[in-house]
C-alpha cells in the first residue's frame, strides 16, 4: 500500500524566512514517482515538481528546492526567502506503476507567510 | 495554455437531491481522474478512466455515485441522492503519460 505523511499541519513564517515542508512516504514498489502540488485559496492544484525513484539528485528551481532521500523515504521541499504569494496548502503525493499511476496524497501543510 | 475545465465551480444542493459535475480534460489526455477532497484533507481518488474504460473505481460509493466518460473525452460525475457528508471539493485531473496529473479548479459542493 502507498502512504504519504505530512506531519506539519500548519506553518507560519515571516516574509523572507526560509521554510522546509516535510514529506515521508511508504511504498513497496521500486518504481514510483513523488510530487509536490500547491493549492492556493482558489482551489486548483498546481503541479510543482515530479521526481522518479531512480533519481535522487536534488533539484533547485528559483526559490524552490527539493531534497529526495530514499534512505529515509523523504522528499522535503524548501522555499528560500519566502514571499506572501507562497501562502497556500502544499501537498506531497506518490504514484506507482503497480497501482495504476493513481496519486496518493498527504494531508497537506498549510503555509502562511506573514508580511 | 491547455487546462482542465470543470463546471460548475460551486454547487449548493439539498440533501436527497441529485447533482452532477462535468469535466473536460486537456485535449489528448487519455487518463482522467475524479478526486474528492474533504476540507482539511488531501484529495482521494474516486474513479480513474483510461479512455472510456474505468481503471479503478474501488473507492467510489456506487450506491449513490456514478461516473461516465462515454466517448473517452469529457466526463460526468453524478451523486444521487446527495448526503450531508458529500460536502467537499470534487477535483478532476487528466494525464497523458500517468507521470503527472493536471488538475482543474474543482467543484465545491455544499449539501444542506
Amino acid at each position: 500500500a502507498q502512504k504519504v505523511t505530512q506531519a506539519q499541519t500548519e506553518i507560519s513564517v515571516v516574509e523572507k524566512e526560509d521554510v522546509t515542508l516535510d514529506c515521508v512516504y511508504e511504498t513497496r514498489d521500486t518504481t514510483y514517482y513523488l510530487f509536490w502540488y500547491k493549492q492556493p485559496p482558489s482551489g486548483e492544484l498546481v503541479f510543482l515538481i515530479r521526481r522518479n525513484s531512480f533519481d535522487e539528485q536534488n533539484e533547485i528551481s528559483g526559490r524552490y528546492s527539493w531534497n529526495f532521500q530514499k534512505s529515509t523515504s523523504s522528499f522535503n521541499f524548501t522555499i528560500t526567502a519566502s514571499q506572501v504569494v507562497d501562502s497556500a496548502v502544499y501537498f506531497c503525493a506518490l504514484s506507482a506503476v503497480n497501482t495504476g499511476n493513481q496519486f496518493y496524497f498527504g494531508t497537506g501543510t498549510s503555509l502562511t507567510v506573514i508580511p | 495554455e491547455a487546462e482542465v475545465a470543470q463546471s460548475p465551480r460551486y454547487k449548493i444542493t439539498e440533501k436527497s437531491q441529485a447533482v452532477a459535475f462535468w469535466c473536460d480534460p486537456i485535449s489528448g489526455h487519455a487518463t482522467l481522474y475524479w478526486y474528492r477532497q474533504i476540507l482539511g484533507q488531501g484529495p482521494e481518488l474516486l474513479v480513474q478512466f483510461q479512455d472510456e474504460s474505468v481503471v479503478d473505481d474501488s473507492q467510489l460509493p456506487k450506491d449513490r455515485f456514478s461516473a461516465e466518460r462515454l466517448k473517452g473525452v469529457d466526463s460526468t460525475l453524478k451523486i444521487q441522492p446527495a448526503e450531508l457528508g458529500d460536502s467537499a471539493m470534487y477535483l478532476c485531473a487528466s494525464s497523458s503519460t500517468g507521470l503527472e496529473a493536471f488538475f482543474g479548479q474543482g467543484t465545491r459542493l455544499t449539501v444542506v
